[in-house]
């Protein structure tokens, strides 16, 4: 599966946009992009996920470039309740998550 | 849906003991994970089931460590003899179906430490 760079962390004002960057320079044309987040002591929560096409669902929004080679996820109005390690994963359909380091986002009011 | 539920949440126990982690995974999922998560290794997988059976131990460390699923409701690992090395927080996950398992569900986690 593709290397994901994603930085180590970011902040965002609460209310504002989250915008997280993941670049997957290796993408493979049969590799999705898959997000996870960790709220601190708990674990992994599936978040979005895509294949080339931008995709929304409650929670965010994903933007993958035409060529593929990055993406960015979007929370729309982050709360107090967003800040998390989010993790940017890239491999098969059917393959096993294998997460890195994530983006550590803080979320300040 | 109760979610997946792992027990116990904490885990104490001196070096060269046994311990045992439970996990009850989402009704209706054929798939289940045990992760393992520590500050200096990340989140790793360890092994995973489909239908009760093991597909993949690559992730298991060595021997001392076992994982079994008897049915579709429960699973263990079990690690003997623990070692101080073993601390860290153990997630078990769970997924409905092999078209749909990168939407893996986890439990709250065991944290477990060996004094």
């Amino acid at each position: 599966d593709a290397k994901t760079t994603q930085p180590t962390s970011m902040d965002c004002a609460e209310g504002r946009a989250a915008n997280l960057p993941c670049n997957h320079s290796t993408i493979s044309g049969n590799e999705y992009v898959y997000w996870y987040r960790q709220i601190h002591s708990q674990g992994p929560q599936y978040i979005i996920h895509g294949l080339k096409n931008n995709e929304t669902n409650e929670m965010a929004s994903l933007i993958i470039t035409e060529d593929r080679k990055s993406s960015t996820l979007i929370l729309p109005h982050a709360t107090l309740r967003d800040t998390a390690v989010y993790y940017c994963i890239v491999m098969e359909y059917g393959n096993k998550l294998v997460f890195g380091a994530g983006t550590i986002l803080r979320v300040k009011s | 849906d109760a979610g997946v539920i792992q027990s116990p949440r904490h885990e104490v126990t001196e070096m060269g003991q046994e311990v045992t982690l439970r996990c009850k995974p989402i009704s209706g999922h054929d798939y289940l994970f045990w992760y393992r998560q520590t500050m200096m290794r990340g989140l790793e997988l360890l092994i995973y089931f489909n239908n009760n059976v093991p597909i993949d131990d690559s992730g298991m460390p060595e021997d001392r460590f076992s994982a079994k699923m008897p049915n579709a409701s429960f699973s263990t690992l079990k690690i003997q003899p623990s070692e101080p090395r073993d601390s860290a927080v153990y997630f078990c996950a769970s997924s409905p179906d092999r078209l749909n398992n990168y939407e893996q569900y986890f439990g709250p986690g065991t944290r477990l430490t060996v004094t």
